[in-house]
């Protein structure tokens, strides 16, 4: 099956540095890619869509200068966290689909962050 | 604004029980329906979807799923849950290639 490949797995990282987390899609195309946000005993929150080839759409309320978004290739997606605080500690989890036709989403194991 | 409510946060059920997890979205266009699960320690997996046709959906592991556009619903049921079957089940709506999900329930079977 579809398989997406999130890493790292978990980070830690001080106040004011920044944070990048990539995507990948193992064996499928994904023209779009999500990445998430999910806070302990809470649902998903899209942060942001990530075009292939286009500056990301991002979700109200959502920095889009503080989580930068990069889709460079139609397998790749980057999200960086800048000048990450405390409570940006969360659980990031990006999410692909197969840019053929009507398909489901495939995760990622997700990245905990950690900043201290 | 685009929701998906899940009302039972936490369902602890015994081997055998039936199974019913709602769940209620709020969405002005068509959608696509989705239940995701997620195992204690691993990343979330499709359990079933619906795109169109035949309301009542079958998924893998005896779950099933039935869409009423009416009642906005896609609820999740299995006849007879497993032990193995404890995890956490997100519903999630896709509209205009936006996924959201709701807030999840984390189900409990006592073996």
């Amino acid at each position: 099956g579809a398989v997406v490949s999130q890493h790292p797995s978990w980070v830690i990282c001080k106040s004011g540095t920044s944070v990048k987390i990539e995507c990948r899609s193992l064996d499928f195309q994904a023209t779009t890619m999500f990445w998430y946000r999910q806070f302990p005993k809470q649902s998903l929150m899209l942060m942001a869509t990530s075009n292939e080839g286009s500056k990301a759409t991002y979700e109200q309320g959502v920095e889009k200068d503080k989580f930068l978004i990069n889709h460079a290739s139609l397998t790749l997606s980057t999200l960086t966290v800048t000048s990450a605080h405390p409570e940006d500690s969360s659980f990031y989890i990006c999410s692909a689909r197969d840019y053929r036709g009507n398909s489901p989403l495939h995760f990622g194991n997700g990245t905990r962050l950690t900043v201290t | 604004a685009q929701s998906v409510s899940q009302h039972n946060h936490h369902v602890i059920l015994s081997e055998a029980a039936s199974l019913e997890l709602g769940c209620n979205y709020s969405y002005g266009g068509t959608v696509n329906l989705f239940w995701y699960v997620q195992y204690p320690g691993q990343h979330l997996q499709l359990l079933l979807k619906y795109f169109s046709g035949d309301p009542l959906v079958k998924g893998i592991k005896g779950f099933e799923a039935e869409f009423i556009k009416s009642k906005f619903s896609f609820n999740l049921r299995k006849p007879s849950v497993q032990w193995s079957d404890t995890a956490e089940y997100f519903c999630a709506v896709q509209g205009f290639n936006k996924f959201y999900f709701g807030s999840g329930t984390k189900l409990n079977v006592k073996p």
